[in-house]
């Protein structure tokens, strides 16, 4: 199985500021014939389902604001948020769509500093 | 507007089996691959079983091979989870969730508790 890994567990970002949080596959999740690597970044706010916010590593769902944005390739991979928003507290994952099982980041807890 | 919508969760003895259901619209459901993902209390995403379009081709996690069953009705736009000799790690919220690009929609759940 491919282990996606996280990082920080947590972050704490003041209003306005820039949030950035990793993501590193234990294989290269490159999809050969897309030349696009597999990987989606979701959030979760309490109660809520996920909801899908970059796929291909960095094409913003529909909808997402454009403060999102999503980087990386082979292993290693980035969502930013650019300017924090009260509305961005949640739980971030990234999950890998490679191959199954479509496994998932630990999570991120992204609060408000 | 696409919508999922879990049902079927309830208390059940470990040992025990339940049927959780997704009842789809405001998309072709027959066209989708379909997948189901549970999380447990205060934990992450954890994905269990995805099926294909057509119901020809499934596949599970390692933690519920050969215990859980998905299937589907295209013509009633329904995706199922049979879930038999339940255990205490069992217990989750669990939500179906359609492949598009990837998992674009997600329902709102539905809670399964294995508890005696």
């Amino acid at each position: 199985d491919i282990v996606m890994t996280q990082s920080p567990d947590s972050l704490a970002v003041s209003l306005g500021e820039r949030a950035t949080i990793n993501c590193r596959s234990s294989q290269s999740v490159l999809n050969s014939s897309s030349k696009k690597s597999s990987v989606a970044w979701y959030h979760q706010r309490p109660g809520q389902p996920p909801k899908l916010l970059i796929y291909w590593a960095s094409t913003r769902e529909s909808g997402v604001p454009d403060r999102f944005s999503g980087s990386g390739s082979g292993t290693d991979f980035t969502l930013t948020i650019s300017s924090l928003q009260a509305e961005d507290v949640a739980v971030y994952y990234c999950q890998q769509y490679y191959s199954t099982p479509y496994t998932f980041g630990q999570g991120t807890k992204l609060e408000i500093k | 507007e696409v919508q999922l919508v879990e049902s079927g969760g309830a208390l059940v003895r470990p040992g025990g089996s339940l049927r959780l259901s997704c009842a789809a619209s405001g998309f072709t459901f027959g066209s989708y691959w379909m997948h189901w993902v549970r999380q447990a209390p205060g934990t992450g995403l954890v994905w269990v079983s995805y099926i294909n379009s057509p119901g020809t081709t499934t596949t599970y996690a390692d933690s519920v091979k050969g215990r859980f069953t998905i299937s589907r009705d295209n013509a009633q736009n329904t995706l199922y989870l049979q879930m038999n000799s339940l255990r205490a790690e069992d217990t989750a919220v669990y939500y179906c969730a359609r492949e598009g690009m990837t998992l674009d929609y997600w329902g709102q759940g539905t809670l399964v508790t294995v508890s005696s």
